[in-house]
């Protein structure tokens, strides 16, 4: 069974950073692309980030461009997301997806609050 | 970037009824869109991909149609635990982007 579990959510003050952790199972972790996407409390769904197989593209939504970075260690099975400089509108529930968006996992959440 | 704009906000129905979601796109998106079905307090599920594209383990209920700008999501008859939120997604152009959903609830 596909399963993707996210960690490293929480409180976090403006300004402040946090790293969340996807940790993938049940397929080739390293043979597929990976996205972040994240849910403001009773909002829609937010496209955040992608990272293919290699590395190699990365791409970012606008809102998150060059304040959050995403990567990944093939060799653990895992997918980050650093995310710096943020801001109260960033808090959310984030979720990890594989490259065809099945399945997600079941999110961390990150307030952004003073 | 690509707007998708969904309609209705909300759907009232009854169980058994039949449900028909529509998104539409600010350019075209070719084929590359996807529904996704989401509940309280749960992760989103992708149900439909590639515009008509049943993903693994979805009921035949459920149905994807269009090209282009126009979509639509069709759930033949409802059921009780297909009440929820869904959301289309277009993976044609980055940054990939989602409609805004809509809420399918009893009547």
């Amino acid at each position: 069974e596909v399963q993707l579990v996210e960690s490293g959510g929480g409180l976090v003050q403006p300004g402040g950073s946090l790293r969340l952790s996807c940790v993938a199972s049940g397929f080739t972790f390293g043979g597929y692309g990976m996205n972040w996407v994240r849910q403001a409390p009773g909002k829609g769904l937010e496209w955040l980030s992608y990272i293919d197989s290699t590395t190699t593209t990365k791409n970012y939504a606008d809102s998150v461009k060059g304040r959050f970075t995403i990567s990944r260690d093939n060799a653990k099975n895992s997918l980050y997301l650093q995310m710096d400089s943020l801001r109260d509108d960033d808090t959310a529930m984030y979720y990890c997806a594989t490259q065809g968006f099945d399945p997600w996992g079941q999110g961390t959440l990150v307030t952004v609050s003073s | 970037e690509i707007v998708l704009t969904q309609s209705p906000a909300t759907l009232s129905l009854s169980p058994g009824e039949r449900a028909t979601l529509s998104c539409r796109a600010s350019q075209s998106v070719s084929s590359s869109l996807a529904w996704y079905q989401q509940k309280p307090g749960q992760a989103p599920r992708l149900l439909i991909y590639d515009a008509s594209n049943r993903a693994t383990g979805i009921p035949a209920r459920f149905s994807g149609s269009g090209s282009g700008t126009d979509f639509t999501l069709t759930i033949s008859s409802l059921e009780a635990e297909d009440f929820a939120v869904y959301y289309c997604q277009q993976r044609s152009n980055w940054p990939l982007t989602f409609g805004g959903g809509t809420k399918v609830e009893i009547k």
